[in-house]
Formats: structure tokens, C-alpha cells, sequence
């Protein structure tokens, strides 16, 4: 599976836009990207995917490189609920299984 | 809708012990997932499910084994628990759509192995 890298951590101030940046210079044709978040003592929850073009749904926006080597996930106005860790995931559309890979993550900090 | 729910939420064990956690969906998805998180760390996927009647290994299977007799329920059980298996479980499941997999996470279980 391809890799994605992502900066540890990054910080915020209340209603400014968060950009998290993921690199993924090994990214296949066929492989989505997905990016999940986790706020603290839960389970991780979906915040948008995308193939080639940029996409935007009510939690965010997803802009991808014209190579797709690399794409940002985009808070349009951090709130403190948006305090989390960020993953942005690859999965290979050939993958029949719908396995996903963890990283890391980005840790967000949403200061008012 | 209940979602993904787990049980228990939290669990001690003394080292050599087992325990069965028990993940249940109500979506009829067809794909379920365990997955475990040690702390400061990203989730790491230790068995999975694709539909009834169906298991197979993720990254990190080893001391763990897992059943799917129904559809919605999905167990993972701990048959000699050790140090080394502290963490907190997820368990997850999904569904396709234009070939894409959407995963819903459970509250997670919280295990202490002594």
C-alpha cells in the first residue's frame, strides 16, 4: 500500500481555517484518499474522500495536487469540537476488502 | 440507529486470562473490522470480516482469534491475554459504495492486561 506523511502536530485559533497538509508521493492511479479524524476518547469518523478532484462536503474540503502526489484538508473555521487527530489514509480501489492503514496522524489544537 | 456498539468499555485482565469482546452493527453491513490503538499511536488492524461466515488476518493477528456467525455481530477473543495486548479496541464496519468503503467506528474497549 502506498504511504502518506503527515506533520505530527498543528495549531489553530478559533474560526481561522485549518490546512492539513499529506504527502503521497507513491500514490497509484487507483488508489482514493481518505482522511478520518478522531476526537479524544473515540473512535475514529469519516471527513471526505477523493480520487482527482477536489472535493468539498459539509465538514470540509479536500483539494488535491494536479499529480496527486500530495492533497490538504481544509477546516474552513476551526471550532474546539475540530480538536482531533487527523488521518489521511490511501486505499487502493482494487482492494476488495476495504482495508484501510493508519498512520499516525496530524494532532490538531484548536486554540479560542 | 445504534451504530457500532461495543462491549465492554473497559476490561481487566491478569496475564494468562481470556476474554471474548463483542461488536455488533445495525446497518447490515457486510464488512466488519477489529482493530487495536496503543497509545500515541495510529490504528493497527488485527482481523477482519468481508461477510458471515468469513474471517481472515489483518496486520497484527497474532494471539488474537475471531468469529462472525451472524451478520451484524463480530467477536474477538483474547485466548492467553498478555502485557503486550494492553490497548484500546475498535471495531469497525463498513459498506461499498462506487467503490468506495465508508468505515464506522465503534466507542472502543478499553483493556488493561496486568
Amino acid at each position: 500500500d502506498a504511504k502518506t506523511t503527515q506533520p505530527n502536530s498543528m495549531e489553530s485559533n478559533e474560526e481561522e481555517p485549518v490546512h492539513l497538509p499529506c504527502n503521497h508521493s507513491t500514490i497509484s492511479g487507483t488508489d482514493y484518499i481518505h482522511w478520518y479524524r478522531q476526537l479524544p476518547s473515540q473512535g475514529p469518523e469519516y471527513v471526505i474522500h477523493g480520487l482527482t478532484s477536489n472535493v468539498n462536503n459539509r465538514m470540509a474540503s479536500l483539494a488535491i495536487a494536479e499529480d496527486r502526489k500530495s492533497s490538504t484538508l481544509i477546516l474552513h473555521r476551526a471550532t474546539l469540537r475540530d480538536a482531533a487527530v487527523y488521518y489521511c489514509i490511501l486505499r487502493d480501489v482494487s482492494d476488495s476488502w476495504g482495508k484501510f492503514q493508519f498512520g499516525a496522524g496530524t494532532q490538531v489544537v484548536v486554540t479560542p | 440507529n445504534a451504530g457500532v456498539t461495543q462491549t465492554p468499555k473497559f476490561r481487566v485482565l491478569k496475564t494468562g486470562q481470556s476474554m471474548t469482546l463483542l461488536c455488533a452493527q445495525d446497518m447490515n453491513h457486510e464488512y466488519m473490522y477489529w482493530y487495536r490503538q496503543d497509545p500515541g499511536m495510529g490504528l493497527r488492524l488485527i482481523h477482519y470480516s468481508v461477510g458471515e461466515g468469513t474471517t481472515a488476518k489483518g496486520e497484527v493477528p497474532d494471539g488474537y482469534n475471531v468469529s462472525r456467525l451472524k451478520k451484524q455481530n463480530f467477536l474477538l477473543g483474547l485466548e492467553s491475554a498478555a502485557p503486550s495486548q494492553t490497548s484500546v479496541y475498535f471495531c469497525a464496519s463498513s459498506y461499498i459504495r462506487d467503490r468506495v468503503y465508508e468505515q464506522y467506528f465503534g466507542p472502543g474497549t478499553r483493556l488493561t492486561v496486568t
